[in-house]
């Protein structure tokens, strides 16, 4: 069964920094590319980023461009997004995606 | 960008037929899929590619479309599909979704 569990979510403070993990498991990892969606409360899906097979190519939505990376490592099967410069308008739930494979989210609220 | 747009609510009664409309804002081929969304949970992928549904989704559900006109039905609608819907588009970055259909029970 293909599992994908989030984690590393909380509250920050503006201007701060955070790092979302997921966990994925029930498939080969390293065979997929990953993204980041984010939902903000009661709004719809937004795209945040998406990181090939290997990692060798990322894509962001412009908004977190120069602030979000996402990165992988196929040897712990483990996606990341580190969110730098947080912003008010950045706070949702984090969802780590695989194709129609989800997460159950990760809650990110910034903050003062 | 791809803007997708949807209806923003349904009202069905049970037992009936439901056609949720997606209408993309340019051509997208058949790179199309559509999610439910039920409160306080992820999204599920019900059809991939316009057409083809997710395993383990049931046969209620139903996609068909290509280049910028899309539906997904369901047929006939149970109560259990009290949901949000939301279209997405691959065929080109960013990835983008419909602001998403809100199907209520009549």
């Amino acid at each position: 069964e293909v599992q994908l569990v989030e984690s590393g979510g909380g509250l920050v403070q503006p201007g701060r920094s955070l790092k979302l993990s997921c966990a994925a498991s029930g498939f080969t990892f390293s065979n997929y590319d990953m993204a980041w969606v984010r939902q903000a409360p009661t709004k719809g899906l937004e795209w945040v980023a998406s990181i090939s097979t290997g990692g060798g190519n990322t894509y962001y939505r412009d908004s977190v461009k120069g602030r979000f990376t996402i990165s992988r490592d196929n040897a712990k099967s483990t996606l990341y997004l580190q969110m730098d410069s947080l912003r008010s308008e950045d706070t949702a739930t984090y969802y780590c995606a695989r194709g129609g494979a989800w997460g159950q989210g990760a809650s990110v609220t910034v903050s003062s | 960008d791809t803007v997708l747009t949807q209806s923003p609510a349904l009202a069905v009664s049970l037992g009936q037929r439901v056609t949720i409309s997606c209408r993309a804002s340019k051509s997208v081929s058949t790179y199309m899929h559509w999610y439910q969304q039920k409160s306080g949970q992820q999204p599920k992928l019900l059809i991939y590619s316009a057409s083809n549904l997710e395993s383990g989704v049931p046969s209620r559900f139903s996609g068909s479309g290509s280049g910028t006109d899309f539906t997904l039905t369901i047929d006939p609608v149970e109560a259990d599909d009290i949901a949000n819907y939301y279209c997405q588009q691959s065929n080109e970055l960013p990835l983008t979704f419909g602001s998403g259909t809100k199907l209520e029970i009549k």
